[in-house]
């Protein structure tokens, strides 16, 4: 079946400093692969998504490409803020035509001034 | 705006007894989806259903039921609480043949004493 496999936290690093959380997926097809947010008492909300192959998502200075030949999303951020402690989830949805989405386990970043 | 609420956001009930957690979406979606976070878990996937009338189990349904009698609302209900579902419990929406992007509500913060 599909999964998600993004690397454990905590991440600590300080202000202004370069972001990269590794996530790589298994899935049959094309997937749809997404980047969410969790802020700390609150749900999750999408961050950015990349529909195919090659596509790059980005929103808030964040990016990830879409690597279908290394089945990868890593997220990225060339400078980080106090502002983008969270827990972040890298998540896909498969080709197959249903809705269900599958989570990463989830990365917690902290940032510190 | 449309929005996603879940009430209550936190609950405290005993060993045994039956709970309902309510969830109610005003972005008319089809596709609603019942999750628990819990630590080293990430979201696991209790519940799901594509329409009125239509539900169906996730991968930790045991001890758990939904039930969908109009497009808003999808209650989910620990028929009897045990420790092992203290948990936050996250309802999402999504529509119908989009991308998968879910839309998520604030959470209910659940311990079963």
């Amino acid at each position: 079946g599909d999964s998600v496999t993004q690397m454990e936290g905590p991440v600590t690093l300080s202000e202004e400093a370069f972001l990269t959380i590794n996530c790589t997926y298994t899935a049959t097809g094309y997937p749809s692969l997404f980047w969410y947010v969790q802020y700390p008492g609150e749900g999750l909300q999408l961050l950015l998504k990349a529909t195919k192959a090659d596509d790059k998502g980005s929103n808030k200075g964040f990016e990830a490409t879409y690597r279908k030949e290394t089945t990868s999303f890593h997220l990225e951020k060339g400078s980080v803020q106090v502002s983008d402690s969270a827990v972040y989830f890298c998540a896909l949805r498969g080709s197959g035509g249903y809705q269900k989405v599958t989570f990463g386990t989830g990365t917690k970043l902290q940032v510190i001034p | 705006d449309a929005e996603i609420t879940q009430s209550p956001r936190h609950k405290i009930t005993e060993t045994g007894r039956q709970v309902t957690l309510a969830c109610h979406q005003t972005w008319n979606h089809n596709n609603m989806f019942w999750y628990r976070q819990d630590l080293g878990h990430g979201l696991r996937l209790i519940h799901y259903s594509y329409g009125v009338q239509d539900t169906n189990k996730g991968e930790v349904s045991d001890g758990y039921s939904v039930s969908r009698s109009n497009t808003e609302d999808l209650p989910l209900t620990l028929e009897s609480a045990a420790s092992s579902q203290t948990s936050v419990y996250f309802c999402a929406s999504s529509a119908p043949g989009g991308n998968g992007e879910q839309y998520f509500g604030p959470g209910t913060r659940l311990t079963v004493t």
